[in-house]
């Protein structure tokens, strides 16, 4: 069973504060990894998609991989309340299908 | 507007009863999901397909069963032998092979109440 770990949270930050949200993966196979969010009672978007070891930087937001440990990361800065959501990590470790965590929820404080 | 129509948004079913849930796009994308949400989880797979005529199972496919005659209609129908059928189910489509393209869209959800 190919697995996505995530620590559910909730994580607590300050406005203005930096979110450090991760996840784990078990398929040493898999390629691409992306972030959604999904705000209380709705469907989640697409956030941040990344593919190559490193940083990928859109906005606020920075998606950090490293294959070697099998390491997502999902660093949002400058955090607001509208940020307050549960950040969803996903994986797709073959061709056609996504493998999501459970998520963690963020929650940002005024 | 282009997106994925799900519905109803609320149903609620008595034990023993089949019912089925409507996934419409019009975004002409190639390929369809369904998903389904306990609270606290995550997303699991029941089933995909990435052309007409054509769907596999995904991770939790027992109790559920779909179609897809058409490209834009991709519904499922959650039986009878489900055996915890409350949940929140979503509906997704891609482009394409999400290897390729990384997004899925999805509707805004149908939550079924088991009575």
């Amino acid at each position: 069973q190919k697995e996505v770990e995530q620590n559910s949270g909730p994580l607590s930050v300050p406005e203005g504060a930096i979110a450090s949200l991760n996840c784990t993966y078990s398929d040493r196979g898999s390629q691409s990894f992306f972030w959604y969010r999904q705000y209380s009672g709705k469907s989640p978007e697409l956030i941040m998609f990344i593919y190559s070891n490193g940083d990928k930087e859109d906005g606020r937001f920075t998606a950090q991989l490293n294959k070697a440990s099998q390491y997502v990361s999902l660093l949002i800065r400058d955090s607001q309340p509208s940020d307050s959501a549960t950040y969803l990590c996903a994986v797709a470790p073959g061709y056609s299908t996504l493998t999501f965590g459970k998520g963690t929820m963020l929650l940002v404080s005024p | 507007d282009g997106g994925i129509t799900q519905s109803p948004k609320y149903l609620f079913r008595k034990e023993g009863q089949n019912v089925t849930l409507s996934c419409e796009q019009n975004l002409n994308h190639d390929a369809m999901y369904w998903y389904r949400q306990d609270p606290g989880q995550g997303l699991r797979l029941i089933y995909y397909s990435q052309i007409v005529n054509d769907f596999q199972k995904g991770d939790i496919a027992e109790g559920y069963s779909v179609s897809r005659e058409k490209k834009e209609s991709f519904p499922l129908t959650v039986t009878s032998a489900q055996k915890n059928p409350t949940a929140f189910y979503l509906c997704a489509s891609s482009l394409g092979p999400i290897l390729n393209t990384g997004e899925l869209f999805f509707g805004e959800g149908s939550r079924l109440t088991v009575l």
